[in-house]
């Protein structure tokens, strides 16, 4: 079954700190990892997406298909990337369905 | 300003009530979605679109009904069957699955429901 984890619901780290926020999926396919942040009093946006490979508002991720991970990670935390941030999962089923993780809360304080 | 618009920002619904939620898009896209959201559980998929005239159940689609009658709008009605609607409804569109990739979903603001 196709599953997304994010362990953490919080994550608090303080401004300029390295920052990864965990993503675990389950899928026996090929896998299409997503990066959707939310920020407060916006609409849920994407954030980046693997198969892109870029860096969005220094913003990374890789996809570890050994780990089954795909971890988002910025080295140098700012108090602007305090948002909710869901990772998603797209499988090669031709629906165009994502199956999203709980989301993590990221808080960066000053 | 292109987008997708969902209305009302806040709805009340009383017991035994059947509401709708609207959700239009004006990005010519052919898939639309829609998404109950919940604190800790993440985005719960309810219904889909790939076309117009056609849709499918989600994963938690029991409660709800949805129509597809134009490319632009893909309401959700929330029928009296459903025993804990209270929630944040978020609508997505995208571009249909494509040459072996899926493809960003766009979202709307969001509908939050609760029952009076």
């Amino acid at each position: 079954a196709q599953r997304v984890t994010q362990p953490e619901k919080l994550l608090s780290v303080f401004k300029g700190a390295p920052v990864e926020l965990k993503c675990n999926y389950s899928y026996s396919g090929s896998p299409e990892l997503f990066w959707y942040v939310q920020y407060s009093r916006q609409r849920l946006q994407l954030l980046l997406r693997h198969i892109s490979r870029e860096s969005i508002k220094g913003f990374t991720a890789d996809l570890n298909k050994g780990e089954t991970s795909f971890h988002l990670k910025k080295p140098f935390a700012q108090e602007e990337d305090s948002a909710m941030y869901y990772c998603a999962l797209g499988g090669s089923s031709n629906t165009g369905k994502l199956i999203f993780g709980q989301g993590t809360t990221l808080q960066v304080k000053p | 300003d292109g987008g997708i618009t969902q209305s009302p920002k806040y709805l009340f619904r009383k017991e035994g009530q059947n509401v709708t939620l609207s959700c239009e898009q004006n990005l010519n896209h052919d898939a639309m979605y829609w998404y109950r959201q919940d604190p800790g559980q993440g985005l719960r998929l309810i219904y889909y679109s790939q076309i117009v005239n056609d849709f499918q159940k989600g994963d938690i689609a029991d409660g709800y009904s949805v129509s597809r009658e134009k490319k632009e709008s893909f309401p959700l009605t929330v029928t009296s069957a459903q025993k804990n609607p209270t929630a944040f409804y978020l609508c997505a569109s995208s571009i249909p699955w494509n040459l072996g990739s899926n493809q960003p979903q766009h979202f709307g603001d969001g509908t939050r429901l609760s029952i009076l």
